[in-house]
């Protein structure tokens, strides 16, 4: 069956615009997470959904990052007014009901902010 | 949440027993441990989780002593393409959360 897909795969902008990343989960998968992954490092937890609502957002690294889900399924994650260390692969994975404690990933969306 | 404590890097030549251990001193009663493989330029993989004694798939083992305070995740035979990083995970039993992955243990396989 289809997995977690996300896009696009690559981004680049320039400093100063927004960027939106999408992600598509897999059909039926109720939980959805947001992580940031920079070169070489581990990956960093941004948010996660249970259905369309948002019960953490601590993770969010500041105002400019917003995150939403609508109907239970594609989540949008939004970062305005880019900067450079907001270069980093976004990673998008999701949770069954039945198992939520087995995350599917998707393959991430590259961001270079130039 | 509990802390997991991951050595950064392994080496290991083909063919042998590859014994990753995971440190969480914190763990509480609820907490399940997870495990997770990542390859260059993809996403992780969920590899097995347990939350005592010994688990089993056709991946690998995972060995969890009494306390619960660390767990060994143990790769059979590796071969050139296990060569990833390795993530340990602790977290809520059947419960959407935030999930904190460390650093991982870079794994490195040598022919």
């Amino acid at each position: 069956g289809a997995g977690v897909s996300q896009s696009p795969s690559n981004k680049v902008t320039e400093k100063g615009k927004d960027v939106e990343l999408r992600c598509d989960p897999i059909s039926g998968h109720t939980a959805l997470y947001w992580y940031r992954q920079s070169l070489g490092q581990g990956l960093e937890f941004l948010i996660y959904f249970q259905g369309n609502s948002a019960p953490d957002k601590s993770g969010l690294p500041s105002d400019r990052f917003s995150a939403e889900r609508t109907g239970g399924s594609v989540s949008t994650l939004t970062i305005q007014r880019t900067q450079q260390e907001d270069s980093a692969v976004y990673l998008c994975a999701s949770s069954s009901p039945r198992d939520r404690n087995e995350q599917y990933f998707g393959p991430g969306t590259r961001l270079t902010v130039t | 949440l509990a802390k997991t404590t991951q050595p950064i890097s392994m080496d290991s030549y083909e063919g042998q027993e590859v014994n990753i251990t995971c440190s969480h001193n914190n763990i509480a009663t609820n907490d399940y441990i997870t495990w997770y493989q990542q390859f260059p330029s993809q996403g992780p993989r969920f590899i097995i989780q347990g939350y005592k004694t010994k688990v089993k798939n056709e991946v690998a083992s995972l060995f969890i002593p009494a306390d619960r305070k660390s767990s060994t995740l143990s790769l059979p035979r590796v071969s050139l393409s296990d060569t990833a990083v390795y993530y340990c995970l602790v977290a809520l039993f059947g419960g959407y959360q935030k999930v904190t992955f460390g650093t991982g243990t870079k794994l490195q396989v040598i022919p």
